[in-house]
């Protein structure tokens, strides 16, 4: 089983839609969670961070995280054509207290104009 | 001004080869890493030094070496480059371990 496991896509949403990205992961002790959006050929830039369980909402984003399923989502309001890339969720390794980062493969989005 | 930045950006060299990429943030962060993202894309932690002081070190292989002079820098030396060390090596700072995560660039090294 992966660490942190997300659908590779690509998902493909019509212009103004709502993108709804999933991604769930393994270790019980995570505690930070990450989404980060990397165009091709660029480096990944920080979307959201979400710590507690529940709903963060930060313009057209809203990211969701429930413990108990272990699962972390993101929305993505009103999808613009400037959405289309991949979006990587992360989890904090639980027990290391060293910061380190689990990567999931990360979801290929593509909205249609 | 940019924030993490890493030279060089392209890297072509051939089996073999010695060679450094290096790192500098600005942000007064405490925490830098190092990561590996492959052609499939996965982007896997290597290394993180907190305050100069090694905190992660991922099984890479020892032709691998981070150093941090100060705690704005973080270089990275590879010594007898391999066609499997082919990637692209992002550098990220955080202002404390668990915090939000900001990535350099990239360099694409490549193999020849």
């Amino acid at each position: 089983q992966k660490e942190v496991e997300q659908n590779s896509g690509p998902l493909s949403v019509p212009e103004g839609a709502i993108a709804s990205l999933n991604c769930t992961y393994s270790d019980r002790g995570s505690q930070s969670f990450f989404w980060y959006r990397q165009y091709s050929g660029k480096s990944p830039e920080l979307i959201m961070s979400i710590y507690s369980n529940g709903d963060k909402e930060d313009g057209r984003f809203t990211a969701q995280l429930n413990k108990a399923s272990q699962y972390v989502s993101l929305l993505i309001r009103d999808s613009q054509p400037s959405d289309s890339a991949t979006y990587l969720c992360a989890a904090e390794h639980g027990s290391s207290n060293t910061g380190k980062l689990i990567f999931g493969q990360g979801t290929t989005l593509q909205v249609k104009p | 001004d940019t924030a993490v930045s890493q030279t060089p950006k392209y890297l072509v060299t051939q089996m073999g080869n010695d060679k450094s990429i290096k790192c500098e943030q600005n942000l007064g962060h405490d925490t830098m890493y190092w990561y590996k993202q492959d052609s499939k894309k996965f982007l896997k932690i290597m290394f993180s030094y907190n305050n100069k002081e090694l905190i992660i070190n991922e099984t890479v292989p020892n032709r691998f070496s981070p150093k941090s002079p100060d705690k704005a820098h973080l270089n990275l030396h590879i010594n007898s480059l391999e066609l499997g060390d082919s990637a692209v090596y992002f550098c990220a700072s955080s202002q404390a371990r668990g915090q939000p995560q900001h990535f350099g660039d990239g360099t694409r090294l490549s193999i020849l």
